[in-house]
């Protein structure tokens, strides 16, 4: 069975420019969740969605947003592009937001270098 | 909100040393607790958890440990072998929110042959 893949793996983007990055699940997983890792630090939570809804947005701008499609897959899209926001976005899977067994399943995640 | 501090951000130590990583957090109502994994050019990955009804959980050479009085968990590797060398993270959230948890900043492990 295929893990959660993401692409692109690595992209290069200018400041100012946007960006969308992808994200699907594990088959059977409904829960994902985006988190930011800039070079040297732990991830950083970013969004959470379930059955396409918002369950959780952690501290970060509205250049940031995000989405989840029927199929459970999911976007995140970052506007306006700064330098800082240069890191490997990673998402993870479970099957639901919820519960003592559904652990995070984490894909090799896209590498974003803004110039 | 959570903050998780880990320690120490290096570890090296010999094929066959036990390796250990410490990791604090703020939030009591903070109730699971993870081990990452992360090699390079990976995401994450899970190696051994605990919950808060447990003080301490084993996995073949890997053994967690949790004192919630102390807000302060650790990850004990025994027999480590350099394919243990990798960068490792704890991370701390609500048992049931697995899915928005706090990292701390990743102890890098160097297990030399």
């Amino acid at each position: 069975d295929a893990g959660v893949t993401q692409s692109p793996t690595h992209l290069i983007k200018t400041r100012g420019q946007h960006v969308t990055l992808r994200c699907s699940p594990i088959s059977g997983h409904k829960s994902v969740s985006w988190y930011q890792q800039v070079l040297g630090q732990g991830p950083q939570f970013i969004f959470q969605y379930y059955e396409k809804e918002e369950r959780g947005r952690g501290n970060f701008p509205d250049r940031f947003s995000a989405r989840q499609f029927p199929n459970y897959s999911s976007e995140l899209n970052v506007n306006a592009l700064l330098l800082g926001d240069s890191a490997l976005y990673l998402c993870a899977s479970r099957p639901s937001p919820g519960g003592g067994a559904n652990v995070l399943t984490f894909g090799a995640g896209s590498r974003l270098t803004v110039l | 909100g959570e903050n998780v501090e880990q320690h120490p951000s290096t570890l090296s130590v010999q094929e066959g040393d036990s390796a250990v990583i410490k990791c604090t957090y703020s939030d009591s109502a903070s109730n699971y607790f993870p081990w990452y994994k992360q090699e390079l050019g990976k995401g994450p990955q899970l190696i051994i958890d605990i919950r808060s009804n447990v003080g301490e959980k084993k996995d073949q050479r890997i053994a967690v440990t949790l004192n919630k009085t102390a807000k302060h968990f650790s990850l004990h590797i025994t027999e480590t072998q350099p394919e243990d060398s990798a960068v490792y993270f704890c991370a701390a959230s609500d048992n049931t929110n697995a899915g928005k948890s706090t990292f701390g900043d990743g102890t890098t492990l160097t297990v030399k042959p």
